[in-house]
């Protein structure tokens, strides 16, 4: 089975500090995702990427990089964090054949709270 | 762009019951649909997926859905709710129009099952 990690589980950060966070799959997809989970407004997509080193806008990106210098690894950062990023995110891969009905694998996701 | 509405945003069920979770579509071109399944603590997991094979689509755990083109729904049942069906469960469309090989998510629906 696919594996998708997501390197905490809970966070808490400071209001201004830069924050990294880390995703790791181990079956060789091309595409992988960062999305965030907020109560009543489900999934929201932040970032994408469908190969080393590239990367696309999703439909929230403000206040989110991202960073992906190896095939596996898909890292998200937020560069100066404010309270309105405390969020669930989860990260998730798929396996980059170009269709698009492909099954995505999520991580069991960060809890990241800003204070 | 594509999307999709859940309508409900929790939904309580006595074991046995049918289980019946509403999701709408909005779409330009023919869509591809999901179901993901998120239990307590854990990620997205993929429950069943229609790619205009067939409209009623049967998926993991007894559930199955079916593709409604003239009511642009994609409504998810199960005959007979189990207490391990708990969970949050999310109805997603692919970026057909757009070609962008993420999906976007409904709000989510939390089902609750009584003894």
């Amino acid at each position: 089975d696919v594996k998708v990690t997501q390197s905490s589980r809970y966070l808490v950060k400071r209001t201004g500090e830069k924050v990294f966070l880390e995703c790791v799959q181990d079956m060789d997809h091309e595409n992988m995702f960062w999305y965030r989970q907020d109560p009543g407004l489900g999934l929201r997509l932040i970032y994408f990427s469908y190969d080393v080193k590239m990367k696309e806008k999703g439909d929230i990106p403000e206040g989110y990089s991202v960073s992906r210098e190896k095939k596996e690894r898909f890292s998200l950062i937020l560069e100066s964090a404010s309270t309105n990023q405390t969020s669930m995110y989860l990260c998730a891969s798929s396996l980059g054949t170009g269709a698009t009905n492909e099954k995505l694998f999520f991580g069991s996701g960060t809890q990241l709270s800003v204070l | 762009a594509q999307s999709v509405t859940q309508l409900g945003s929790h939904v309580s069920v006595s074991e046995g019951a049918l289980v019946l979770l509403r999701c709408n579509y909005s779409s330009s071109v023919p869509p591809y649909l999901f179901w993901y399944v998120q239990y307590p603590n854990q990620g997205l997991q993929l429950l069943l997926k229609y790619t205009s094979a067939a409209t009623l689509v049967k998926g993991i755990n007894g559930f199955e859905a079916e593709f409604k083109k003239s009511e642009t729904s994609f409504h998810l049942t199960k005959p007979s709710a189990h207490m391990s069906d708990a969970a949050e469960y999310f109805c997603a469309v692919s970026e057909m129009d757009t070609g962008r090989r993420a999906l976007t998510f409904g709000s989510g629906t939390r089902l609750q099952v009584q003894p």
